[in-house]
């Protein structure tokens, strides 16, 4: 059963960039079945999609979030991470990762709900 | 991108009775070719992350109690909880993953009345 787990620092400083990593157990990173994702929720608010990866190292963002995002994979450690550049109060959320379903549209690989997701984390951005 | 609403923003519904959510995406996202709405929709308990309900709109998700479903096409959606159970208070959410930037709606708040 596949399980994901957010890591990383609950507070950030402003301008500065927020780094979390999401292990992934209970099956392999490297499976065609999925892409792996990230997105927040700011406190009493909605959901954001913040982008995904494939194994490959193919990645694909949102792009409101683009110019600041970097999600990169490590392979032999089961992980993908996310960095989030420049932050401010507004970043403040929780951070979950999630395996994005990958299904084929024609042989076109395609990326679609998430499931699982992992448990998230808090990130307050605060000097 | 393409924006997803959903209405009302909360209700409350008695025990036993129907709970009925509406998402609307602002643009189609039926896909001609395979005739597939490329639309999910999620559960959020309090403190909880998501949990996927439906997927294609209408395929409810493995273990997910048949009270549950998934209706629409194109633009308007509606997911149905057709006898209310007290664990089913949660934040519901659709998502559209027609086109990226994925897009979630803002949610509807489901209580007891």
């Amino acid at each position: 059963q596949l399980q994901l787990q957010e890591s990383g620092p609950g507070l950030v400083k402003p301008s500065e960039t927020l780094s979390l990593t999401c292990t992934v157990s209970g099956g392999s990173i490297s499976s065609s079945s999925y892409y792996w994702g990230w997105i927040r929720q700011p406190p009493g608010k909605g959901l954001e999609w913040i982008g995904s990866i494939y194994y490959s190292g193919n990645t694909y963002y949102n792009p409101s979030l683009k110019s600041r995002v970097t999600i990169s994979v490590d392979t032999s450690k089961n992980q993908f991470s996310l960095k989030l550049s420049s932050v401010t109060a507004a970043d403040t959320a929780v951070y979950y990762c999630a395996a994005d379903i990958r299904f084929l549209e024609w042989s076109t690989p395609r990326a679609g709900w998430f499931d699982p997701w992992g448990q998230g984390t808090l990130v307050t951005v605060s000097s | 991108d393409i924006v997803m609403t959903q209405s009302p923003d909360s209700l409350a519904v008695s025990l036993g009775e129907r709970a009925t959510i509406n998402c609307k995406s602002s643009q189609s996202v039926l896909y001609s070719s395979n005739n597939k709405n490329y639309l999910t929709w999620y559960q959020q308990k309090a403190g909880q992350p998501p949990k996927l309900l439906i997927y294609w709109a209408s395929t409810r998700e493995s273990g997910v109690p048949d009270r549950f479903s998934g209706s629409g096409s194109g633009t308007d959606f509606t997911l149905t909880i057709s006898s209310l159970q007290a664990e089913d208070v949660a934040v519901y959410y659709c998502q559209q993953y027609y086109n990226t930037p994925l897009t979630f709606g803002g949610g509807t708040k489901v209580e007891i009345k």
